[in-house]
């Protein structure tokens, strides 16, 4: 079956540090989503990526999707504590979504 | 964005109960929605994948005849947890979809503890 994964598992960084986290796919994705979950919170969309290649901001967001399909990246600038949570990639795969691991992001003041 | 709500948010059973989670689409249709199981510090586990007016479809290893799912309209979907163990005690969360393949709206999630 299909399997996403998500590297890193756990990123620490200092306030005002990027932060980068990519998501990799066995099989070729379809239409990429990420979601953010914030401790103690639920899943929120953040984008949906569905052309190879493409590249979509949200201010200090930046959302790409790899030529093939199979890998897609989420990178903060300049990060801030509001951006504490874990990052998750998901596909759908056939009827199902399936969701990547997620990234656990904190951010130290 | 679209809300979606879910009912209770908490709830604390003794084992061999069973327990009802609902979960509503407040101001759009949902014609898919999906139950998902998050144990602490992993990610979401899809247990099963539901649309208004048919069975649901569920994952491998998800047992149908203890965790049942009704999507009776297309605001609301039920999961029952049947004779509940403390092994099932989870975070589960629903998310509501126009249709495969866009964008999830979640709801705030169920805190279930069987003791």
């Amino acid at each position: 079956g299909q399997q996403v994964m998500q590297i890193p598992q756990y990123q620490h960084v200092q306030e005002g540090e990027d932060f980068t986290t990519y998501c990799n796919s066995s099989t070729t994705l379809s239409n990429i989503q990420w979601y953010k979950q914030r401790p103690g919170g639920h899943p929120v969309f953040l984008i949906q990526l569905v052309k190879s290649g493409e590249v979509k901001k949200q201010k200090r967001l930046t959302f790409q999707f790899g030529e093939a399909k199979k890998n897609s990246s989420l990178h903060i600038t300049a990060t801030q504590t509001t951006d504490v949570g874990t990052y998750f990639c998901g596909d759908n795969y056939g009827q199902n979504f399936v969701f990547g691991p997620g990234t656990r992001l904190s951010v130290l003041p | 964005g679209a809300v979606v709500s879910q009912h209770p948010s908490r709830v604390i059973c003794k084992s061999g109960t069973s327990v009802k989670i609902e979960c509503r689409s407040l101001d759009f249709q949902a014609t898919t929605m999906f139950w998902y199981r998050q144990f602490p510090k992993q990610s979401l586990m899809l247990m099963a994948t539901s649309n208004e007016g048919s069975k649901a479809t569920y994952e491998q290893g998800v047992e149908k005849d203890k965790f049942l799912i009704n999507h009776a309209s297309l605001t609301l979907s039920t999961l029952t947890v049947t004779s509940a163990h403390p092994e099932d005690s989870s975070f589960y969360i629903c998310s509501a979809a126009l249709g495969l393949g866009t964008r999830q709206f979640f709801g705030p999630g169920t805190r279930l503890t069987v003791l």
